[in-house]
């Protein structure tokens, strides 16, 4: 299994809703990453994991709340977003060990829409 | 100030030619250099890996060098087809625990 899967596929939330995003991998990999990418522009690095423990958080707003309760599972836990929080949401997985990065899988994304 | 570059938005070339992407950047030192194919709506997919001390690498009809003196990469697609059409990002991988670091990409269209 190569895959990266997040659950939904779609998300469309009120800016009072709590929701969360899920994303799974069963490649054995050790690191875990959340990223943003709204349209035309790169992915945004928001979170990592390595080794279930968050070592990256690149000063994202706390409405924004990961969660890794083990080594194939990530979360997103979403609360009070605003509409510029309308983005595609990425989760992706890597072998770590010396270094973060050999190559990113990537899931297919959470479209998520705030209204 | 540290940046990526990948040369154009956009480029429009014809099927069977040969596409060239470039990736620039400043105030890096990466260790290697990624690209990643992405569809609309979907998430990246992992094309290359090439080591600052490789010049080249190639996969099928993919080739990509790394000149870390020019502090450029290009990326080839030959023999290129529709089904290549798509967004090329480049991202740089650096020593040690630092994430990837991806240029703004360049969408490529394949014109039958």
């Amino acid at each position: 299994d190569t895959e990266v899967t997040q659950t939904p596929k779609h998300l469309v939330m009120g800016m009072t809703n709590k929701k969360s995003l899920k994303c799974e991998q069963h490649m054995g990999h050790r690191a875990m990453y959340w990223y943003k990418q709204k349209a035309k522009k790169p992915p945004e690095l928001m979170f990592v994991y390595s080794y279930e423990k968050l070592s990256i958080n690149e000063s994202v707003p706390s409405r924004f709340s990961p969660e890794c309760p083990n080594s194939s599972l990530l979360n997103l836990h979403l609360h009070a977003l605003q509409p510029e929080d309308s983005a595609l949401y990425l989760c992706a997985s890597s072998p770590a060990g010396q270094r973060l990065n050999t190559e990113a899988f990537f899931g297919q994304g959470t479209r998520l829409t705030v209204v | 100030s540290q940046k990526i570059e990948q040369n154009s938005e956009a480029l429009n070339i014809q099927e069977g030619k040969t596409a060239t992407l470039t990736c620039n950047y400043t105030n890096y030192s990466p260790a290697y250099l990624q690209w990643y194919r992405q569809d609309p709506g979907r998430g990246p997919v992992f094309l290359l890996l090439i080591r600052e001390n490789e010049k080249e690498k190639r996969k099928e009809r993919l080739k990509v060098t790394f000149d870390t003196t020019l502090k450029q990469s290009l990326f080839h697609i030959t023999a290129s087809q529709p089904a290549d059409s798509a967004t090329y990002l480049c991202a740089l991988d650096m020593r040690g625990n630092t994430p990837l670091v991806f240029g703004k990409g360049t969408r490529l269209s394949v014109i039958a």
